[in-house]
C-alpha cells in the first residue's frame, strides 16, 4: 500500500520567514495530493491540494509543489505568522482507490 | 451551509462496551469517511460511504463499522472496545470521490 513520510516532524520560525515541509510517497498511481492545518483542539481544515496533473499552486501565502518523478511534494508558506502556528498533514490518495495515507504532521511553531 | 457535525463531541466507555458515534455530513455531500487520530499513530482512514455503501475500508479489525442512510448521515460503531481504541474520531464529507473534504469537531473516545 501508500506510505507518506512527512519532514520535518516540527518546524520553528521567526515571524516573516518561510516555512516548507515536504512529503514523499511510494505509489505512483497516487493522483491527490492535499495539505490540512489542525490547530490545537480543532479540526483538520484542507488549506491547499494538488492534483497529479500539476506542478505548483499558489493560493496567497500558500504554495504546494509536486515532483512526480521523484514522488514528493511540498507545502511552503512565505511571510510566516504566529496564527500560522499549527500542526500540519499531507495526504496522498492512491489512484482509484480514493482511500488517504496521511503523513504523521508536522507541528510549525511561528514566534512572534 | 453548515459544517460538519458530530456527536456525541466526548464519551467515555468502559472495556468490553459497544459505542456509536454519529456524523452529519455538509448538505449536498454525499462521501463521508471516518478517521481514527491518536498521538501514536497519526490520521488512520476506517471508511468511507457513499450513496449508502461502504465504498473503501482501511485496515482495521471488523469490530469497527459503519453505514449511511438515505440522508447521508453516517454512523460508526466500535464494538466489544479495548484500550487502544481510546481516540479522536473524525468525520470527514465531501461531493462525491472523497477529495475535498471537510472534517467534523470529532468524538473524543475514552476506554477505561
Amino acid at each position: 500500500g501508500e506510505n507518506v513520510e512527512q519532514h520535518p516532524s516540527t518546524l520553528s520560525v521567526q515571524e516573516g520567514d518561510s516555512a516548507v515541509i515536504k512529503c514523499t510517497y511510494s505509489d505512483s498511481a497516487s493522483n491527490y495530493f492535499p495539505w490540512y492545518k489542525q490547530e490545537l483542539g480543532k479540526r483538520p481544515q484542507l488549506i491547499i491540494d494538488i492534483r497529479s496533473n500539476v506542478g505548483e499552486k499558489k493560493d496567497q501565502r500558500i504554495a504546494v509543489t509536486l515532483n512526480k518523478t521523484a514522488k514528493h511534494f511540498s507545502l511552503h508558506i512565505t511571510e510566516t505568522q504566529p496564527e500560522d502556528s499549527a500542526v500540519y498533514f499531507c495526504a496522498a490518495y492512491s489512484g482509484g482507490s480514493y482511500i488517504p495515507t496521511f503523513g504523521r504532521g508536522t507541528s510549525l511553531i511561528v514566534h512572534p | 451551509k453548515a459544517g460538519v457535525t458530530q456527536t456525541p463531541r466526548y464519551l467515555i466507555k468502559t472495556r468490553g462496551q459497544q459505542v456509536t458515534l454519529s456524523c452529519s455530513p455538509i448538505s449536498g455531500h454525499r462521501s463521508v469517511s471516518w478517521y481514527q487520530q491518536t498521538p501514536g499513530q497519526g490520521l488512520q482512514f476506517l471508511f468511507e460511504y457513499f450513496s449508502e455503501t461502504q465504498r473503501n475500508k482501511g485496515n482495521f479489525p471488523g469490530r469497527f463499522s459503519g453505514r449511511q442512510f438515505s440522508n447521508s448521515r453516517s454512523e460508526m460503531n466500535v464494538s466489544t472496545l479495548e484500550l487502544g481504541d481510546s481516540a479522536l474520531y473524525l468525520c470527514a464529507s465531501s461531493t462525491d470521490r472523497g477529495y475535498e473534504q471537510y472534517f467534523g469537531p470529532g468524538t473524543r473516545l475514552t476506554v477505561t
